[in-house]
């Protein structure tokens, strides 16, 4: 069935350094991806999406990267800083099913 | 306007009890959800509604049911508590005009124990 899940379930950087978290997905028909940012005891927090009609979109510090051909979606975090130490989840939407489906999450961690 | 709020923030229930979690929003957004998340996981999509009256499952329905009667409220009712539903509880709503997921707001979470 359709599923959304990550490479790597933990990753540690270097503060300074810039991470790079990873997703797979395998619905083509979805129409945008999310990522999220959970810190701890706290609800996700939206951080950027990507319509499935583009590549690459970028925020503040962070880029998001859809590869539709591999099926393969990344968030690049610019400068890691110890705020961003969190929980990064992706999500897939199908909206012609209404449902946001979430991977199962990688940690970041950030050394000094 | 005070986003997603959900209540109560923390319950403990023993087996073959019943309970709703609250969840409300007030920006008028027409899809609300509810998640479970285990230790270490991710989020899994229990039921959802893309508006007032109409209600589906997510992956994991089981034992949860909903309502929503109006655009604001969306409770989730256990219907016999059992220990595999020891979980925290995220609600989500979403403005599904603009299609923009940066609409999507999270509560605080319910985390709820059985015993």
């Amino acid at each position: 069935g359709e599923s959304v899940g990550l490479h790597l379930p933990t990753l540690s950087v270097q503060e300074g350094d810039n991470s790079i978290i990873n997703c797979a997905y395998s619905n083509s028909a979805s129409d945008y991806f999310i990522w999220y940012k959970q810190e701890s005891g706290k609800g996700p927090q939206f951080i950027i999406d990507i319509r499935s009609n583009m590549d690459k979109r970028q925020g503040q510090r962070v880029t998001v990267l859809l590869n539709k051909t591999v099926k393969h979606l990344s968030l690049q975090i610019a400068a890691t800083q110890p705020g961003d130490s969190a929980v990064y989840f992706c999500a897939e939407i199908y909206s012609s099913a209404s449902k946001i489906i979430f991977g199962s999450g990688t940690r970041l961690s950030i050394r000094p | 306007n005070a986003g997603v709020t959900q209540t109560p923030k923390f319950q403990v229930l023993k087996t073959g009890q019943s309970m709703t979690l609250q969840c409300a929003q007030d920006m008028n957004h027409e899809y609300m959800s509810w998640y479970r998340q285990d230790p270490g996981m991710g989020l899994r999509l229990i039921h959802y509604s893309v508006g007032a009256g109409i209600t589906d499952q997510g992956e994991v329905p089981n034992g949860y049911n909903v309502s929503r009667s109006t655009t604001e409220d969306f409770p989730l009712r256990l219907l016999s508590a059992a220990p595999s539903q020891t979980s925290v509880y995220f609600c989500a709503s979403q403005s599904m005009r603009g299609s923009t997921a940066d609409t999507q707001y999270f509560g605080p979470g319910t985390r709820l124990t059985v015993l």
